[in-house]
């Protein structure tokens, strides 16, 4: 069974300081690994996704994660914060269900807070 | 846009009610997925259909029935629902691979559902 804790729940920064929201997994082989955000009110957008090749990815709007298996560690970061990454962002496993499609597993959320 | 559409955007019915959510993916994709997002809870997987058969029901209630007519379209249909089943619906689709290799989720903007 897979799983995906995220460490906390509400991360507060300031605008232009760094960002680092942290996620750990399980998976019992060789996980994909994603970030998604959130804005109030709307659907979940994609920001990354680790596919088992280079394990620092780069997203959109500046993100990064480096998958660390050592570490089982999946931690998302941007080195400088904006307004506009105010959101909720979730860590995503996923691993394969019957047939083809996969099943994700979420982690429980992190809420991030851009202080002007 | 992600390409995929759900509506309607918010919908409010009694117990008694019967009321069906729409979802539509423009990418050429082959697999459908129902996801429930309740507050302070992770994203719970609800129904997967892929090539529109249906391959998995994550033990919902027989209150939620999906419909799959096609690879285009995915509804979910809803009768004597209880107050506990408002969330936000949420609606994602995929191409899926033979192989190990990611298949990653889009999804739509979401359904608020209140039921009163």
């Amino acid at each position: 069974a897979q799983s995906v804790t995220q460490l906390d729940s509400h991360v507060s920064v300031s605008e232009g300081t760094p960002v680092l929201l942290r996620c750990n997994y399980s998976s019992s082989y060789s996980p994909s690994l994603f970030w998604y955000v959130q804005h109030p009110n709307k659907g979940l957008q994609l920001l990354l996704k680790y596919t088992s090749a280079a394990t620092l990815v780069k997203g959109i709007n500046g993100f990064e994660a480096e998958f660390k298996k050592s570490e089982t560690s999946f931690h998302l970061t941007k080195p400088s914060a904006h307004m506009s990454d105010a959101a909720e962002y979730f860590c995503v496993v996923s691993d394969r269900l019957s047939g083809s499609a996969r099943q994700l597993t979420f982690g429980s959320g992190t809420q991030l807070t851009v202080l002007p | 846009e992600t390409g995929v559409t759900q509506t309607p955007r918010h919908l409010v019915m009694g117990m008694t009610n019967k009321k069906s959510l729409k979802c539509e993916q423009h990418l050429g994709h082959n697999a459908m997925y129902w996801y429930k997002q309740s507050a302070k809870k992770p994203l719970e997987l609800m129904f997967v259909y892929n090539f529109k058969e249906q391959t998995e029901n994550n033990s919902v209630p027989s209150r939620f029935s999906p419909e799959c007519p096609n690879s285009s379209h995915l509804f979910l249909h809803l009768h004597t629902l209880q107050p506990e089943d408002s969330a936000l619906y949420l609606c994602a689709s995929t191409r899926t691979s033979g192989g190990a290799g990611t298949d990653t989720q889009y999804f739509g903007p979401g359904t608020r559902l209140t039921v009163l």
